[in-house]
């Protein structure tokens, strides 16, 4: 398998507009995770689905952001509009279960401008 | 969700045993320690977990003490490329609704000298 696959890793656009993030989790895992990561706050995880349902986005910073999966090879992160404070790098995240080996994507290098 | 303490940081000498503490006072029966890393901007990458067990792979090992409050990850012989940012995590692996739940704390950020 090729692990976890997000896309694009870079991307940069103007404030306002809408950027879609991906991800491909690793083929049979159960678990997908999205988080942000910034140099004030950390890795932050932001949502998390199971059998392509969502079980807690309360890391979801505001309704600008959303999250979907549906089916299980394919999730997108969107973010509209955009603002210059969602820079930052995401990452996705699969693992086969509650309690295996969580593998990670190259992540996404948002900048907003 | 049980949290966890690391320092913020550690030097250790090329070719040392690195030991890298962590503390999870509030740890419940049903959560997990798990040990992570993140080089430079990588995506992180899974090092070892256990329950209260040692535990060793190819990589590191994972001392848990027995009250489960605390752990301490070692790196056996520290190498320049093992300069990373290292996570403790605890993880519910059952019975919750935060089931497989997986939290970063800040992490040490660990430096290796030469």
């Amino acid at each position: 398998d090729a692990g976890v696959i997000q896309s694009p890793r870079h991307e940069v656009t103007e404030m306002g507009q809408e950027v879609t993030l991906r991800c491909k989790p690793i083929s049979g895992h159960d678990y997908l995770f999205w988080y942000r990561q910034t140099m004030m706050r950390g890795l932050e995880l932001l949502i998390y689905f199971n059998n392509n349902v969502p079980i807690d986005d309360s890391g979801m910073p505001e309704d600008r952001f959303s999250a979907k999966m549906p089916n299980a090879s394919f999730s997108t992160l969107k973010i509209q509009p955009s603002e210059p404070r969602d820079s930052a790098v995401y990452f996705c995240a699969s693992t086969l279960d509650s309690w295996r080996v969580a593998f990670f994507g190259q992540g996404t290098r948002l900048t907003v401008v | 969700d049980a949290k966890t303490t690391q320092p913020p940081s550690m030097d250790c000498a090329e070719g040392r045993a690195a030991n890298l503490p962590c503390n999870h006072s509030t740890i419940s029966g049903n959560e997990y320690v798990y040990w992570y890393r993140q080089i430079h901007s990588q995506g992180p990458q899974y090092i070892i977990h256990g329950l209260k067990n040692n535990e060793t792979n190819e990589m590191a090992s994972l001392i848990i003490t027995e009250d489960r409050k605390s752990s301490t990850l070692i790196l056996p012989h520290a190498t320049l490329r093992d300069t990373a940012v290292y996570y403790c995590i605890v993880r519910v692996v059952a019975g919750s609704s935060n089931t497989g739940k997986l939290i970063f704390g800040q992490g040490t950020t660990l430096q290796v000298k030469p």
